[in-house]
């Protein structure tokens, strides 16, 4: 696609249920991140996909939170047992690659999700 | 580890100058980025250096110095619609080349 599309775009869900959070990378893209934003504060990194694998999970907050890409393409973050701690922007952004220095990352517009 | 460190606020007047520093502090470093984040929007890409030295475009300008762990975004003749947060990015060469973003620093133009 043109850009980086993220869906849902806002998500209100209950304390204690489970949010799927979904990311379509620019076509071609090999590199792919999730990142948290909460309201007033800087990215947050999460993951960091290197085509299908996940070299980089140090910012996973909590084993309630995972992630998976297939196909060098889609990637969803789940987030299990939803707390009002989670609660935030999750912004999704993907880039040519990382080898590269010069390659920029694109964001999505972000998945908001409260949490209530 | 990586540590990078940004003003939080500032303000400036409209058709002026202002400059947006950046120290880091990273365990290895394949270039920094300057993103712009208008309020409740996607942040997006203004700037680009892996050298040393300024890099121009526009009305926006970004410098680097890697023995000083430094940059600043130089952002002329300022215009209301520049109030927004602008995020300093730097990419590790260490592991998985992740690129990690300081808290931002949020410009208020004023008339």
């Amino acid at each position: 696609g043109a850009g980086v599309s993220q869906s849902p775009s806002n998500k209100v869900t209950e304390k204690g249920k489970d949010v799927e959070l979904r990311c379509d990378p620019i076509s071609g893209h090999t590199a792919l991140y999730w990142y948290r934003q909460r309201l007033g504060q800087g990215l947050e990194f999460l993951i960091y996909f290197q085509g299908n694998s996940a070299p980089d999970k140090s910012g996973l907050p909590s084993d309630r939170f995972s992630a998976e890409r297939t196909g060098e393409s889609v990637s969803t973050l789940t987030i299990q047992r939803t707390q009002q701690e989670d609660s935030a922007v999750y912004l999704c952004a993907s880039s040519t690659s990382t080898g590269l220095s010069g390659n920029t990352i694109y964001f999505g517009e972000g998945s908001w999700l409260t949490v209530v | 580890g990586q540590n990078i460190d940004q003003p939080t606020e500032m303000t400036a007047t409209e058709g002026a100058i202002v400059q947006i520093n950046c120290t880091y502090q990273t365990s290895g470093f394949n270039g920094l980025f300057w993103y712009q984040q208008h309020a409740g929007e996607a942040p997006t890409f203004l700037s680009y250096n892996v050298l040393d030295g300024l890099e121009e475009k526009g009305r926006f300008s970004s410098f680097l110095s890697r023995s000083k762990g430094y940059s600043y975004l130089l952002l002329k003749e300022l215009q209301m619609k520049d109030s927004a947060s602008y995020l300093c990015a730097v990419r590790d060469s260490t592991g998985a080349n992740n690129l990690f973003f300081g808290t931002g620093t949020r410009l208020t133009v004023i008339p």
